[in-house]
């Protein structure tokens, strides 16, 4: 069962564009969302992370936009750039307590931004 | 500050053989998690261990098992390997405390 979906699979931006990537759960419970960053033969990197209490949280040129009662958060990178070009995965967990943190994944975004 | 190492960076094994991946945490992290990515796919959780015990297991078979080490540093194990298993395992520490997971850059695992 996939619990966290994630769109679009792919996404071609023009360098200052807003590229958009959307993910939805199912899972009620869950109350950590990151997202991360993955360039080709590396590990994710991650970005940025919000918890349900807040609605929005930025870091730099990334937004998480989250919507509590639509079970959906969506990432924003702002005047993106040829480096942005990744693959781009977000997450969910229920923290259960220390040592209890397994992330779901989404099926991950590849964006490539276009000078 | 080192981040999370992992060991060896690539490896190729024939099925049926058995394999022993290892990771070393950021320092003062005492959590590893282990997660398996198949190629054009999200990462998927197959175990974390805290203060050296186990404390979450994903769907897979018993042909993996993991441990940790007083130092915190963990082993992953998979015995008689099939071609499903060709992957980049990824290794993640964090502090434990419902923190932020830090992936190291993976191990490439080839079964022919």
């Amino acid at each position: 069962q996939q619990q966290v979906k994630q769109s679009p699979q792919s996404l071609i931006v023009q360098k200052g564009g807003i590229p958009i990537i959307n993910c939805a759960y199912e899972n009620t419970a869950f109350d950590y969302f990151p997202w991360y960053q993955q360039f080709p033969g590396k590990g994710p990197a991650l970005l940025i992370a919000i918890r349900p209490d807040v609605s929005e949280k930025k870091e730099g040129r990334f937004t998480i936009s989250f919507n509590k009662s639509a079970k959906q958060f969506s990432l924003h990178i702002m005047d993106s750039q040829p480096g942005d070009s990744a693959t781009y995965f977000c997450a969910a967990s229920k923290i259960r307590g220390f040592g209890n943190e397994k992330l779901t994944f989404g099926t991950g975004t590849r964006l490539t931004i276009i000078p | 500050d080192a981040g999370v190492t992992q060991s060896p960076t690539h490896l190729i094994k024939t099925r049926g053989q058995q394999v022993t991946l290892r990771c070393s945490p950021i320092s003062g992290h005492k959590s590893v998690s282990w997660y398996q990515q198949v190629l054009g796919q999200g990462p998927q959780f197959i175990f974390q261990y805290y203060e050296k015990e186990e404390r979450g297991r994903g769907n897979f078979p018993d042909r993996f098992s993991a441990r940790q080490f007083p130092n915190y540093s963990s082993e992953l194990n998979v015995n008689a390997l099939l071609l499903g298993d060709s992957a980049l395992y990824l290794c993640a520490s964090s502090l434990g405390s419902g923190s932020e997971q830090y992936f190291g850059p993976g191990t490439r695992l080839t079964v022919t």
